[in-house]
């Protein structure tokens, strides 16, 4: 069984970058999968920030692109996100997912990591 | 972005009743739609993908139809644990996305 494991700083500085990692068990980095992350501002629904294959071919969603990076280390199992310039809007719990797929369409998300909260103040 | 507009935004019902949440994409996405469960201070959990297939180990009290841009989730017979909040998410079009959740409460 997949498990996935968030870390990374909880507190994170306004106009900072936020730093996360997203650590796999039970399964390779590198299988047929796409690897996500998903935030959820406290109080608030659902938001997908982008994805990363094992290969490193990335997809963002557009409203966060340009202070988004996803990345993927296969030697340590695990892939990571930095977003950068953060604000208070960005204050959420983030969550890292497995994507998975039938084949003739993108990805819905079976497995999660069970989400880390990280606040943005000064 | 495709938008999914959930309804109700919350719902309040009773132990043993049949609950029906709707969740309308803002343009077709044929049955490229997802389920979730989410219980506080939890991550989501999937419950329905491809707008009808139920996840493994799932109870079967729970179904989910529809496609194009017109669906629902059923909870046949509504049970002490699935009080929570349920969002749906496309998957057919970047960016994926989800709808803004139906929390459903006990009455």
């Amino acid at each position: 069984q997949v498990q996935l494991q968030e870390s990374g700083p909880g507190l994170v500085k306004p106009s900072g970058t936020l730093s996360l990692t997203c650590a796999v068990s039970g399964g390779s980095i590198s299988s047929s999968n796409w690897w996500s992350w998903v935030r959820q501002p406290p109080g608030k629904g659902l938001e997908w920030i982008g994805e990363i294959y094992h290969s490193g071919s990335t997809n963002y969603n557009p409203s966060l692109k340009s202070r988004v990076t996803i990345s993927v280390d296969k030697s340590k199992n695990q892939f990571s996100l930095k977003l950068s310039s953060v604000t208070a809007a960005d204050t959420a719990v983030y969550y890292c997912a497995r994507g998975c797929s039938s084949g003739w369409s993108l990805e819905y998300f079976q497995h999660w990591g069970q989400g880390t909260l990280v606040t943005v103040s000064s | 972005a495709i938008q999914l507009t959930q309804s109700p935004s919350s719902l309040s019902a009773s132990v043993g009743d049949r609950v029906t949440i709707t969740c309308r994409a803002s343009q077709g996405i044929s049955s490229a739609l997802a389920w979730y469960q989410q219980k506080p201070g939890k991550a989501p959990k999937l419950l329905i993908y491809d707008a009808s297939s139920l996840e493994s180990g799932v109870p079967s009290r729970f179904s989910g139809s529809g496609s194009g841009t017109d669906f629902t989730l059923t909870i046949s017979s509504l049970q002490p644990e699935d009080f929570a909040t349920y969002y749906c998410q496309q998957f057919n079009n970047y960016p994926l996305t989800f709808g803004g959740g139906t929390k459903v409460e006990i009455k």
